[in-house]
This record gives C-alpha cells, sequence and structure tokens, in this order.
C-alpha cells in the first residue's frame, strides 16, 4: 500500500534560523498529488502547500517544497522560522486521478515544529 | 465563516453508551471524511461519502458507523462507545476525490470513560 513516512517527531528550531521538515513516501500511484497541511494548536488542519508537478518549486507563507519523484520526497522547507510557525504539520498524498477509486489522502504521521526565541 | 463545522466541539461519554458526532458544510462538496487524530498515528481514515445515503469504510472502520442523510450532513456513530476510541475527530470535506484539497472543520475532543 500506499505510505508517508515523518521521520521527526519533533523539530526545535530558534528564530530567524532555517528549518527543514522530513517527508518521503511510497506508492503505485502514477499520478500523484502531495500536500503539507499545517495544524496550529487547538484549530483544524489547513492545506499549505500543494503539488503534483515533478522538480517544481511550490511556495506558500514562507514556505516551500519541491516533489522529487526520483528520491519519492516531498521535504518542507522554510529559510527563516518565525514563532508563529510553531504548529503540527502532516505531509499526505493522494492519486491525482479523480476517476480513480484509490484517490484517498494517506498523511503521515506528522512533525511538531517548536520555535523558539 | 466556517465552512466546515462540527457539534459538539467536545464530549465525555460513558463506555458502552452511544455517542453521535455531527458535521454540516457549506462548501457545496460531494465528498466528506471523517479522520481520527492520535498523537502518534496522526489522521486517519474511518469513513467517506461521495453521495448522499450512502457511505464507505475508509482504513479504520471498526467501532463506528456513518450516515450521510444530505449533501451537507455527514454524522459519524460510535454504538458501543469503548475506551480506546478516546482522540480528538476531525470532519472534512472536499471538492473531488483525488488530488483535492481537504477542507476541516475544528475537531470534536472525544473522551470515553
Amino acid at each position: 500500500g500506499d505510505s508517508v513516512t515523518q521521520t521527526e517527531g519533533l523539530v526545535t528550531v530558534t528564530e530567524g534560523l532555517p528549518v527543514k521538515l522530513n517527508c518521503t513516501y511510497q506508492t503505485t500511484y502514477l499520478t500523484i498529488a502531495f500536500f503539507w497541511y499545517v495544524q496550529y494548536l487547538n484549530e483544524a488542519p489547513q492545506v499549505l502547500l500543494r503539488s503534483s508537478t515533478d522538480n517544481k518549486r511550490t511556495e506558500h507563507q514562507g514556505f516551500h517544497a519541491t516533489l522529487h519523484k526520483s528520491s519519492s520526497s516531498f521535504h518542507l522547507q522554510k529559510s527563516s522560522a518565525q514563532l508563529s510557525d510553531s504548529a503540527l504539520y502532516y505531509c499526505a498524498l493522494s492519486d491525482e486521478d479523480t476517476g480513480a477509486n484509490t484517490g484517498k489522502l494517506t498523511f503521515g504521521h506528522g512533525t511538531i515544529l517548536r520555535v523558539h526565541p | 465563516e466556517a465552512a466546515v463545522t462540527q457539534s459538539p466541539r467536545s464530549k465525555v461519554a460513558v463506555t458502552g453508551g452511544k455517542v453521535t458526532l455531527s458535521c454540516h458544510q457549506t462548501n457545496n462538496h460531494d465528498y466528506m471524511y471523517w479522520y481520527r487524530q492520535d498523537t502518534g498515528h496522526g489522521l486517519r481514515l474511518i469513513h467517506y461519502s461521495y453521495v448522499a445515503d450512502s457511505t464507505e469504510k475508509g482504513d479504520i472502520p471498526d467501532g463506528y458507523k456513518a450516515s450521510r442523510p444530505s449533501q451537507e450532513n455527514f454524522s459519524l456513530i460510535l454504538e458501543l462507545a469503548s475506551l480506546s476510541q478516546t482522540a480528538v475527530y476531525f470532519c472534512a470535506s472536499s471538492r473531488d476525490w483525488g488530488g483535492n484539497t481537504l477542507y476541516f472543520g475544528a475537531g470534536t475532543r472525544l473522551s470515553v470513560l
């Protein structure tokens, strides 16, 4: 089956320094869509980034990620972490074929990002 | 305005009791989902639906039933609540299957004692 792996359960970084959250995957889908969702404390998860194009950088709210099918990765990065970035981050993938019955979104276990002064 | 609304926001239930979690969406989406969130497991799909009066099993359906009486409403039912069902439950909707963004409700924190 499909799987998404987020290797770190917790990432701690100092404000102003770069941060990287790792995400790798295994899938048999031919066309895939990748997501990063962010969940702030006591709030609902919300989409942060979406990509389905290999080797194309996607950016939003200062974060960026590039889907690399060659290495099965979709890491999330930011050049300068802010205190307000502290949250739970989920990586997820789905089959992009809307006609398929395998379009279910598969989530990783999540990574907590803590940014401290 | 919140487009996916869940009720109640929190609930305490007794073991063996019946629990119903409700979800209402105004996104005009066909797809609705129930996820369970547990530390160390992330978000896991319980049930989903793509049309009124029909529901499908997700990855962890055991112990849960779902009901979709209309496009806007989707309920999760625990007929006999158990301790292991203590978790945060999220409802979500999406326009379509496959590659589409999910829009989540604020969640329901369920404690089974």
